[in-house]
């Protein structure tokens, strides 16, 4: 059984806050991590795809990077709004085209 | 919308009936995936199409569970002599062919309950 982990498992933040959190993975077989973002009721939605060590990825306020070498993502999120509570998950491919996901991370922002 | 499609959204079924859970990736998504998602828990691969071939299958949890595409297109799992623990929710994703470097778009999943 492959470990992908998150951390923190849930997050409470003041609106404004900058906030970050971790996805760890296997650092053999890697081809690439993706990170979603999964509001309730709805389905997931991709934020970022990265495939090369040293990747940083940003999207508005939101930004990635990525460590191979030692497996490790972090996702950032700058100026925390109430829109951006969701859970956030990994999602590590390996070479074998298996996606193994993270548990996810619960962000809720307070107003 | 041109989206992920699966239906039903919701289905409950008696333990020992056979379930089938329909998934229309979004039209030229070469790639098909499903997951199962337990409360609580991130996605869990079961299965993996290309086109029609279905190149994967390891996450099935018992050969009650089958998946198949027969035209490379619409996908249907079917679960069979269903037991109190396959109630999750069943997600479906696509991509373009590279998976590696495209995401996954996911349809909104089937809530399973066993009775």
């Amino acid at each position: 059984i492959l470990n992908v982990e998150q951390s923190p498992q849930s997050l409470h933040v003041q609106e404004g806050d900058s906030t970050n959190f971790t996805c760890s993975f296997p650092s053999s077989n890697f081809y690439a991590l993706h990170w979603y973002r999964w509001e309730t009721a709805k389905s997931p939605e991709a934020l970022f795809v990265m495939t090369l060590n040293g990747d940083e990825k940003k999207k508005g306020r939101i930004s990635a990077t990525l460590n191979t070498k030692e497996g490790y993502s972090y996702l950032y999120i700058k100026g925390s709004q109430p829109e951006d509570s969701a859970t956030y998950l990994c999602a590590f491919l390996n070479t074998g085209n298996q996606f193994y996901f993270g548990t996810g991370t619960s962000l809720t922002v307070i107003p | 919308g041109a989206g992920v499609s699966q239906s039903p959204r919701y289905k409950v079924a008696k333990r020992g009936q056979d379930v089938a859970l329909r998934c229309d990736p979004i039209s030229g998504h070469v790639s098909l995936f499903w997951y199962q998602q337990a409360l609580g828990q991130g996605p869990e691969f079961l299965t993996y199409f290309q086109n029609e071939a279905q190149l994967d299958k390891s996450g099935l949890p018992s050969d009650r569970f089958f998946a198949e595409r027969p035209e490379g297109s619409v996908s249907t799992l079917k679960i069979q002599r269903t037991q109190q623990e396959d109630s999750a929710v069943y997600l479906c994703a696509s991509s373009l062919y590279r998976v590696i470097d495209q995401p996954q778009h996911f349809g909104d999943g089937t809530r399973l309950s066993i009775l």
